[in-house]
Formats: C-alpha cells, structure tokens, sequence
C-alpha cells in the first residue's frame, strides 16, 4: 500500500531553536518528494521538489534531504521564526499527478 | 507561478441543500485539481479537471456528488451535493504548470465547509 508517514505529529520549539521534520514513505515507483508548508486556513506552498537523483535542496532557512534507499526524507529548518508556525507537508508522487500521496502532516508551533 | 482564488472561503449550510464552490487561476492551465482536507487530515484528490474532457474521479468520488464543470482554462466549479455533515471539510482547488526540470503544483486558499 502506497503511504507517507510523518513524524512528529506535532512539534513547539523556542524561536531561534533548529528542528528537523521525518517523513517516510513506502510509494512505489517514486518520481519525486515534494515539501509543502501550510498555514491556518490557507492552501499548501511548495518549499522543496526533489527527483531520485538528489539528496539534499535548500530553500532559505529549509533544507530537505531525501535517501530514496530508505525511503526516508527530512525536513530541516535553521533558526525558527514564529512565522514558521504551520503544518509541513511530505508529498510523493509516482508517475503522475493523479498518483499523489499526501502525509498527514507535522504540525509547528514555533514560541517566542 | 499561479495565483488561485476561491469563492466562498467559507460557509455553512444546511443538510440535504448543495454548494457551489468557483477556482479562478490567473493564468491558462490545461491540470485542474479538486482536493478535500477533513479535518486533521492530509489531503484528498477528488477529481482531476481538464479543460475539453469529462473530469476523472477518484475511488469513493462519484460526479453525482460532486460533479465539476471546467468551461475555459482558467475556471473551474465543484459542487458538493445533497450535503450531509461527513462533507464539512476545505475544499481546495489546485493546478500544476510545467517547469524547466519538473511541475509545480499551486493551491488555492480552500473554501471551510461547514454542514449542519
């Protein structure tokens, strides 16, 4: 069964902390790992793509890394703000977009 | 990068009435998509809506319920139907445009349904 997990299910930190978002999947075939950020009552925003042959993309203070092995990617984000307050979204798609499996999402609440 | 508005960004209605939910995108794509996020939820496709074709449903989506119209490259309606409160959910209208080296998939803003 095609699925995304994510861990944790929810996560508060001190702004100015480093945190690290987990995603696992078990997609196959796998064409890309997408993160998204999603604020209260607002659609998801695409942070990172990552195809097969890459293992890490930055965007800003986020950096995602992808072990198509193990199926595993992270999400790392560097120097919270209280704006990074938002559910983060592993995305994995196979073949298509009508083949997109979503994770349940980590919820952030960054305090000051 | 496209810019996606709904309308209503919320409502609540009554049991058994139906709600017509509109997506405006900024610029012509050919991929519409139609997601719902219960509450606490990750995503859900619903359907896949092409400008010129019938739109494809997701297993446990039926047109029926939710039937969809695409009349142009920039417009697309869901109607939630014959609502029961199961349908409370947002409801969030995407579309994927074509990069150098992959797709970006934009969403909207989501409409909160809420059904008494």
């Amino acid at each position: 069964k095609n699925q995304v997990e994510q861990s944790p299910q929810s996560l508060i930190i001190l702004e100015g902390k480093n945190c690290t978002l987990q995603c696992n999947y078990t997609v196959s075939p796998f064409s890309n790992l997408r993160w998204y950020k999603q604020d209260t009552g607002r659609g998801p925003v695409s942070l990172t793509i990552m195809t097969f042959s890459e293992n890490t993309k930055s965007n800003g203070r986020y950096t995602a890394t992808l072990d198509a092995d193990t199926k595993q990617s992270s999400l790392h984000i560097t120097a919270s703000q209280l704006s990074d307050s938002a559910s983060y979204i592993c995305v994995v798609i196979r073949g298509g977009y009508q083949k997109v499996t979503f994770g349940t999402g980590t919820k952030l609440q960054v305090i000051p | 990068s496209a810019v996606i508005s709904q309308k209503p960004s919320r409502d609540i209605c009554q049991r058994g009435t139906s709600l017509t939910i509109q997506c405006q995108v900024d610029s012509q794509v050919t991929m519409m998509f139609w997601y719902r996020q219960q509450p606490g939820q990750s995503l859900t496709l619903i359907a896949t809506a092409n400008q010129g074709s019938e739109a494809t449903y997701e297993s446990g989506f039926v047109i029926d319920k939710f039937p969809i119209s695409r009349p142009n490259l920039t417009f697309s309606t869901l109607t939630v139907s014959n609502m029961s409160p199961e349908d409370s959910s947002i409801y969030l209208c995407s579309v994927l445009l074509a990069g150098l080296e992959t797709d970006t998939q934009y969403f909207g803003p989501g409409t909160r349904l809420t059904v008494l």
